[in-house]
């Protein structure tokens, strides 16, 4: 069964960092894209970064988050991450762990989602 | 960049009734188009992909479609248990921003 956890998230003040842990099992995290998508208080789904699978680990990121946010894998780990630096209140949302469907697509549709982290950014 | 532009934002409906809601792309592009189904309070569950092809485990009485640039999901006859936002997603699309629709919050008469 395919499980993804996310952890890391909490009250940080504007300005502050955090990062984000996800903890997979079930699957062959190494093979997949994965990504982060958050969805701010009462508002819709925003993707946020995503990192590739397989052979080739690019990285993706919104115009929102890039040159702030960094997504990273640990693939022995089997563990997804993303480091948050510079965090305003627009950031403030659930962070959600998405993987990817098919193997080694970066931007790809998600069939499995973790239940999500909250960061809350605020003074 | 592909915008994606979701209709209605909130729609309500009686059971049995037929729900259609529509993505509609700022330009053409390929059948990429998968959507979701969030529960209040719960993680978005994937309907449909490739605009049309039925996720593993979904019911069938949802269905996708895409002609031109709409996309559309179809709730052939609507279920209690179908009180949800939908989302529609576009993917292998670059850059990948803005990749999913506004959503749209469907309720029970």
């Amino acid at each position: 069964e395919v499980q993804l956890l996310e952890s890391g998230g909490g009250l940080v003040q504007p300005g502050g960092s955090l990062r984000l842990s996800c903890a997979t099992s079930g699957f062959t995290f190494s093979t997949y894209g994965m990504s982060w998508v958050r969805q701010a208080p009462g508002k819709g789904l925003e993707w946020v970064a995503g990192i590739g699978g397989g052979l080739d680990y690019t990285a993706d990121y919104a115009e929102s988050v890039r040159g702030r946010f960094t997504v990273s894998r640990d693939n022995p780990k089997n563990r997804l991450y993303l480091q948050m630096n510079n965090l305003g209140a627009d950031d403030t949302a659930v962070y959600y762990c998405a993987k990817g469907y098919r193997v080694a697509v970066l931007r790809d549709y998600y069939d499995h989602w973790g239940q999500g982290t909250l960061v809350l950014v605020s003074s | 960049d592909v915008q994606m532009t979701q209709s209605p934002s909130s729609l309500s409906a009686s059971v049995g009734d037929r729900v259609t809601i529509t993505c509609r792309a700022s330009q053409g592009m390929s059948n990429s188009v998968a959507w979701y189904q969030q529960k209040p309070g719960k993680v978005p569950t994937l309907l449909i992909y490739d605009a049309s092809t039925l996720h593993s485990g979904v019911p069938s009485r949802f269905s996708g479609r895409a002609s031109g640039t709409d996309f559309t999901l179809t709730i052939s006859s609507l279920q209690p248990e179908d009180v949800a936002t939908y989302y529609c997603q576009k993917y292998n699309s670059s850059p990948p921003g803005y990749s999913f629709g506004q959503g749209t919050k469907l309720e029970i008469k």
